[in-house]
């Protein structure tokens, strides 16, 4: 079974422009979550979908958005952003939802100058 | 579930001794709580893991104990090995929003 994937791996933006990463789950997952991790602040919990809604959000500003379609791939989207938006944007799968074992991608590190 | 405090930051051993890495978590309807590994570099995987309903769980040379009255689980490696070098993270399982929590990261470095 392939793992969790995400593209791009690597991304270099600037301030004030958006961005959207992408993830896709291991086949059969249902729910992706979302974490940033920053040196500083380890890993922070975005934002949860499953069956297409968003079922949980962490305490993240409005900028921050996500969606999932049909096929469980979920894309998630960061607006004006900002020089503290540098981090490694994770995705994790699970077959259900909720906090069960999470299969993580590698990761998209976006680096906003 | 919001609140996961994980000790020590930092931990250095000699090859071959143990290591012990500990969590408290606030949320005593916490029934889950797993142990993600993160490699420099490589993403977060699961170790191990416990339900509410043991108190310890083996794999070879991990353990995981769970004490629900001090609301506490720990990591125990022993005879620790250079691969063992990374960056472990406890997790809750936050029952109110149904997410996990991480702690904030125990860096673990295993000198030869």
């Amino acid at each position: 079974k392939a793992g969790v994937t995400q593209t791009p791996r690597y991304l270099i933006k600037t301030r004030g422009q958006q961005v959207t990463l992408s993830c896709s789950p291991i086949s059969g997952h249902r729910s992706v979550s979302w974490y940033q991790q920053t040196p500083g602040q380890g890993l922070q919990f975005l934002f949860e979908y499953f069956s297409e809604t968003q079922r949980n959000k962490g305490n993240f500003p409005g900028r921050f958005s996500g969606r999932q379609f049909s096929n469980s791939r979920s894309e998630m989207n960061v607006s004006t952003l900002e020089l503290g938006d540098s981090a490694l944007y994770l995705c994790a799968s699970s077959v259900g939802q909720g906090a069960g074992e999470q299969f993580f991608g590698p990761g998209t590190r976006l680096t906003v100058l | 579930g919001e609140n996961v405090e994980q000790h020590p930051s930092t931990l250095s051993v000699q090859e071959g001794d143990s290591a012990v890495i500990k969590c408290t978590y606030s949320d005593s309807a916490s029934n889950y709580f797993p142990w993600y590994k993160q490699e420099l570099g490589k993403r977060p995987q699961l170790i191990i893991d416990i339900r509410s309903n043991v108190g310890e769980k083996k794999d070879q040379r991990i353990a995981v104990t769970l004490n629900k009255t001090a609301k506490h689980f720990s990591l125990h490696i022993t005879e620790t090995q250079p691969e063992d070098s990374a960056v472990y993270f406890c997790a809750d399982p936050d029952t109110g929003r149904r997410a996990l929590t991480f702690g904030s990261g125990t860096r673990l470095q295993v000198q030869p």
